[in-house]
């Protein structure tokens, strides 16, 4: 069965800092990646999606980049803003025994300061 | 208009009673998932349906069942609702033929007194 691991849980930092979020998978057939955000009480928020083929995908401060091999995935976020204050989760589309499958991980809750 | 509704938004309930949650999505897609999110437990999958008549059980479907009446519409019943289902449910579409993506409603919280 496909795990998905996020780390770290929770993160905190001044404006203007570069992060990087990991997101982890145990099963290497996996048909797409994709990166959320989610606000308190909101809804998820589709931010990259990366396929399987792929190594990365970028939008405006965000780079997500995507290696099969070592089953990992990383989500960039350049000079971060308090707005960008959020969980971010993973979920990884299983290719396996159970196509179509979803699998996400536990998220990473940032929070930026001023 | 928001490509996949949810309605209601929020419920409050009694132990026993039926609730029914309601999904529709005019993206088209054929695939629609039923989430139910808990605090510390992260998002965990109740109910998937690939397209109107394939409807499949997730982790933790007992207690819930499922109806797609259409392919736009994927509605989620609690016969005998409890207070440990109180929680914050998803509803979420995607088409696996063209990217995968996967696009979720605002969110359905229901309490259970």
């Amino acid at each position: 069965k496909q795990e998905v691991t996020q780390i770290p849980a929770a993160l905190s930092v001044p404006e203007g800092e570069n992060l990087v979020l990991n997101c982890s998978f145990t099963d290497s057939a996996i048909y797409n990646l994709q990166w959320f955000r989610q606000d308190p009480g909101k809804g998820l928020t589709s931010l990259l999606l990366i396929q399987s083929s792929q190594r990365e995908q970028t939008s405006g401060r965000l780079n997500a980049s995507l290696d099969k091999s070592s089953g990992r995935s990383t989500l960039y976020i350049a000079a971060s803003q308090p707005g960008d204050s959020a969980t971010y989760l993973c979920a990884v589309l299983d290719r396996g025994s159970t196509l179509g499958r979803l699998y996400f991980g536990r998220g990473t809750q940032l929070t930026v300061w001023p | 208009d928001a490509d996949v509704t949810q309605t209601p938004r929020n419920r409050i309930t009694k132990t026993g009673k039926r609730i029914m949650l309601e999904c529709s999505q005019t993206k088209g897609h054929d695939r629609m998932y039923w989430y139910r999110q808990d605090p510390g437990l992260g998002l965990r999958l109740i109910y998937y349906s690939f397209d109107v008549k394939d409807i499949n059980k997730g982790e933790i479907s007992d207690g819930y069942s499922v109806s797609r009446q259409a392919q736009a519409k994927f509605s989620l019943s609690l016969e005998s609702a409890i207070p440990n289902q109180t929680a914050l449910y998803f509803c979420a579409t995607s088409d696996l033929s063209r990217t995968g993506e996967l696009f979720f409603g605002e969110g359905s919280r229901l309490t259970v007194l």
